[in-house]
């Protein structure tokens, strides 16, 4: 099976930057997701990391550790827009399907 | 446009009549899936889909029925509802399983009284 953990609750100030972190313990782990949903819409694509390390698009970044089962999604210049769920979701090969965490609301405050 | 279109958007019903959620996607993905999302519980799959006539439950498939007998369309079937399947409905679709971002329709709030 699959374990996804992401806090529940995050809190942060407009212009400012937020780490989301997200840990999972899997076999046959094949890559990462970041979804963003804000309330009642549907979740829409950030991020898809397969190696280690850090990728950059625009405000937002995303970043991969394998080996120790963690990753994390960085939002820069914090706009009020940017409050949302943001969804870690593992994609496992051995299951043929992703499994998504609970989700992180993350409230930006002026 | 790419989409994914489910109808519809918000659905009352009661305990045991029959109901029918339409997804259709016009991308030509071969993977497609139905998640139920409640209050902390993020988002759980219920049925999914490899393509024409292949579908497989996922991990909450207890009264849900599911079928895929055109690529595009790929319809959630609930035969007797119960208040416990009250939940956010979405239907997602992709060019694989996993790799490739997955598109999800605008959701359907279903209330079962």
């Amino acid at each position: 099976g699959q374990n996804i953990d992401q806090p529940t609750e995050m809190t942060a100030t407009e212009g400012a930057i937020v780490q989301i972190n997200c840990t999972y313990q899997t076999s046959g782990f094949n890559g990462l997701f970041w979804y963003q949903q804000h309330a009642g819409e549907a979740p829409t694509f950030l991020s898809y990391n397969v190696l280690d390390g850090l990728e950059e698009k625009g405000r937002f970044s995303s970043f991969l550790s394998r080996s120790k089962g963690y990753s994390y999604l960085l939002l820069k210049e914090l706009q009020m827009k940017d409050s949302a769920s943001y969804l870690c979701a593992v994609y496992n090969t051995n299951a043929g399907k992703s499994t998504f965490g609970d989700g992180t609301t993350l409230t930006v405050k002026p | 446009e790419a989409q994914v279109t489910q109808n519809p958007r918000y659905l009352i019903t009661v305990t045991g009549k029959k109901l029918t959620v339409t997804c259709s996607q016009n991308m030509n993905h071969e993977y497609m899936s139905w998640y139920r999302q409640d209050p902390g519980l993020g988002l759980r799959q219920i049925y999914y889909s490899m393509n024409v006539e292949v579908t497989d439950k996922g991990d909450v498939p207890e009264g849900y029925k599911v079928s895929r007998k055109e690529k595009r369309n790929f319809p959630l079937i609930l035969e007797s509802p119960s208040p416990n399947q009250t939940s956010l409905y979405f239907c997602a679709s992709s060019f694989s399983p996993g790799g490739t971002e997955a598109f999800f329709g605008q959701g359907t709030r279903l209330t079962v009284v």
